[in-house]
């Protein structure tokens, strides 16, 4: 039963360029939580999505940034005109409905802007 | 609203040495408490939770926490380090009620061990 998948694991692009991080949960898990963790600082979250539904995207900045989960395939977040301060490590953790309290992460994606 | 804090953000100890790395939470509801652990360019390893019942959480690698209301602490301990306990180390809050399942994450401890 794999993991959390995360790709890519380092990703960089260039200013104003769009940047796309893919999540797959665990097998049978229908809950996905973004969280981003910059330089020195601990994880911040994001959204939380379940499957064709955003749930909570108060930590999601207004703008550039989406995300998405769709009934096939993996959970895409999408940061359009990336900048430099774009640049940190995006973790993905899956959970099932009835887990509420046990999260799996992936390894993450290390965003680079030049 | 909730929030995590943890004591020094750099601790040493000495390979065979008690590890203690402090966290004190802040929630207006009961609380679910975690501790993870992350390796360098690695994703985050559940080390232990609280959830309800015993206030002692035993996890893995020999880590234990000790969950005190009264001091809203959730402190984290190892009674003998090992030099592969070198990482980083976060606490996490999470509310028990309502909707609001995601994790809010103090901002690390990272654990140096010395021969």
């Amino acid at each position: 039963n794999a993991g959390v998948m995360q790709n890519p694991r380092h990703l960089v692009r260039r200013r104003g360029q769009e940047a796309r991080l893919r999540c797959s949960p665990m097998k049978g898990h229908s809950h996905v939580y973004w969280y981003r963790q910059l330089p020195e600082e601990g994880l911040k979250f994001m959204v939380y999505l379940q499957k064709e539904n955003i749930i909570d995207e108060s930590g999601m900045p207004k703008e550039r940034f989406s995300a998405e989960f769709p009934k096939e395939g993996p959970s895409i977040l999408r940061i359009q005109q990336v900048v430099r301060g774009d640049s940190a490590a995006y973790f993905c953790a899956s959970t099932t409905e009835t887990r509420g309290y046990g999260y799996t992460f992936g390894s993450g994606t290390r965003l680079t802007v030049v | 609203a909730q929030s995590v804090t943890q004591l020094g953000s750099h601790v040493s100890v000495s390979e065979g040495a008690l590890v203690l790395l402090r966290c004190n939470y802040s929630s207006s509801v009961p609380p679910y408490l975690f501790w993870y652990v992350q390796y360098p360019n690695q994703g985050l390893q559940l080390l232990l939770k609280y959830t309800t019942g015993a206030t002692l959480v035993k996890g893995i690698n020999g880590f234990e926490a000790e969950f005190k209301k009264s001091e809203t602490s959730f402190h984290l301990t190892k009674p003998s380090a090992h030099m592969s306990d070198a990482a980083e180390y976060f606490c996490a809050v999470r509310h028990t009620r309502g909707s609001a399942r995601q994790l809010t994450f103090g901002s690390g401890t990272q654990l140096t061990v010395l021969p």
